[in-house]
This record gives structure tokens, C-alpha cells and sequence, in this order.
């Protein structure tokens, strides 16, 4: 089955700097990687995703970028704010591995600490 | 629009007691269901997924069952809980449709067992 693995598992930034939290994958068939925020005592929730067929997606201040062939991803915060401070969840999934059901591997987490 | 509802939303239990917590979508037929435990400070663990009404798949041995009486429907239950049982309960659905890949958390269920 997949495994991900993420790191750092905790980080702190000062206000305005940049973030990075990285993934590295063990299946080459998935492709699908996901990352949710979850935000103290509440439920996780899709901030932004990349499926293979592309190397980089942005939204704004978040870009997640993907290396298929050293099965790796990553996610970039820039000009970060305090409302960043969250735990990151990156996951990975192969999306057309049959019809009715899927099971996201989800890495351990980052907690990620904006200092004002 | 979807929506997904759990209950309770905070729950202080006595070891040995049972447990019942339930999850319901809203808006979506026939939805992947699961149940994700994540314990102080750690990540998401699946314990159960349903990809049909009495359609049950378990990914951690334990002293936890789920159940899926209805289409919409998801129960997490016990009928003795341990001390180790306390965490952060979270039900999920997602669409049955290949390509649809975004899970949908509810608010979650803290449990304390004491």
C-alpha cells in the first residue's frame, strides 16, 4: 500500500516569511495529492491539490508543486500570517484505482507556527 | 449542497462504558463513508470506510465497530471503551464517481474516556 511521509513535523516562520512543508510518496500509481488544513479543534479541510499530469498548481499566497519521478511534493506558503498557523495534513491517492471506493494516506502532519 | 453532520460534539465516558457516535450527509447519494481517529497532537488514522449500506471494511484491529444502517448513515460504536479510546473522532464522505477525490470532514466528536 502507499506510504507518506511528511516533514518537518513542526515549524515555526516569523510573520511574512515563506513556509515549506514536504511530502515524499512510496506508490508511482497514485496521482492525486491533496493537502487540508486543520485549524485548532476543528475538522481538516482542502485548501489545494495537484493531480500528476501537472508540475505546479497556485492559489494565491499557496503553491503546491510535484516531482513524479523522485515522488515528492511540497507546499508553499508565502508572505505568511498568523491565520496560517494550523496543522498541514499532505496526502496521496491513485484516483482510478476502481470505482466505489479509496483510501487517502495521509502523512502525520506539520504543525506550522506563524509568529507575529 | 452536501453537508455532513456528527454528534456528539463532546463526550466524557467511564472505561467499560459503550459508545455510540453517528454521522449523516446530506445532499449526495450513495457517498464513501469513513471514520478517522486522530489522538492528541497525531495524524488521521482510518479505522473504517463503507462504500455501501452494510458495506463494512476495517483498517486497525481494535475494539471499535461501525455500522451503516442507511445510505447516509454512519455509526461508530463500542461496547467497552478503553482509556486509549480518547481522541478526536472525524466522519468523512467523498463522491463514488472516479475523479472525485476531495474528502469532506464533519466537525467532530472529541472523546474523553476516563
Amino acid at each position: 500500500g502507499e506510504n507518506v511521509e511528511q516533514h518537518p513535523s513542526t515549524l515555526s516562520v516569523q510573520e511574512g516569511d515563506s513556509a515549506v512543508i514536504k511530502c515524499t510518496y512510496s506508490d508511482s500509481a497514485s496521482n492525486y495529492f491533496p493537502w487540508y488544513k486543520q485549524e485548532l479543534g476543528k475538522r481538516p479541510q482542502l485548501i489545494i491539490d495537484i493531480r500528476s499530469n501537472v508540475g505546479e498548481k497556485k492559489d494565491q499566497r499557496i503553491a503546491v508543486t510535484l516531482n513524479k519521478t523522485a515522488k515528492h511534493f511540497s507546499l508553499h506558503i508565502t508572505e505568511t500570517q498568523p491565520e496560517d498557523s494550523a496543522v498541514y495534513f499532505c496526502a496521496a491517492f491513485d484516483l482510478y484505482s476502481g470505482a466505489g471506493s479509496y483510501q487517502l494516506t495521509f502523512g502525520k502532519g506539520t504543525k506550522l507556527s506563524v509568529i507575529p | 449542497s452536501q453537508t455532513i453532520h456528527q454528534w456528539p460534539a463532546t463526550l466524557v465516558q467511564p472505561v467499560g462504558s459503550p459508545l455510540s457516535l453517528e454521522c449523516t450527509v446530506e445532499g449526495t447519494s450513495n457517498p464513501n463513508l469513513y471514520w478517522y481517529r486522530q489522538a492528541a497532537g497525531r495524524g488521521l488514522q482510518l479505522l473504517f470506510y463503507s462504500v455501501g449500506i452494510g458495506q463494512i471494511s476495517s483498517e486497525v484491529p481494535q475494539n471499535l465497530s461501525a455500522s451503516r444502517p442507511q445510505d447516509r448513515q454512519f455509526i461508530l460504536s463500542s461496547k467497552k471503551l478503553l482509556l486509549s479510546d480518547s481522541g478526536f473522532y472525524l466522519c468523512a464522505w467523498s463522491g463514488l464517481a472516479e475523479g472525485a477525490g476531495e474528502l469532506f470532514f464533519g466537525e467532530g466528536s472529541r472523546l474523553t474516556v476516563l
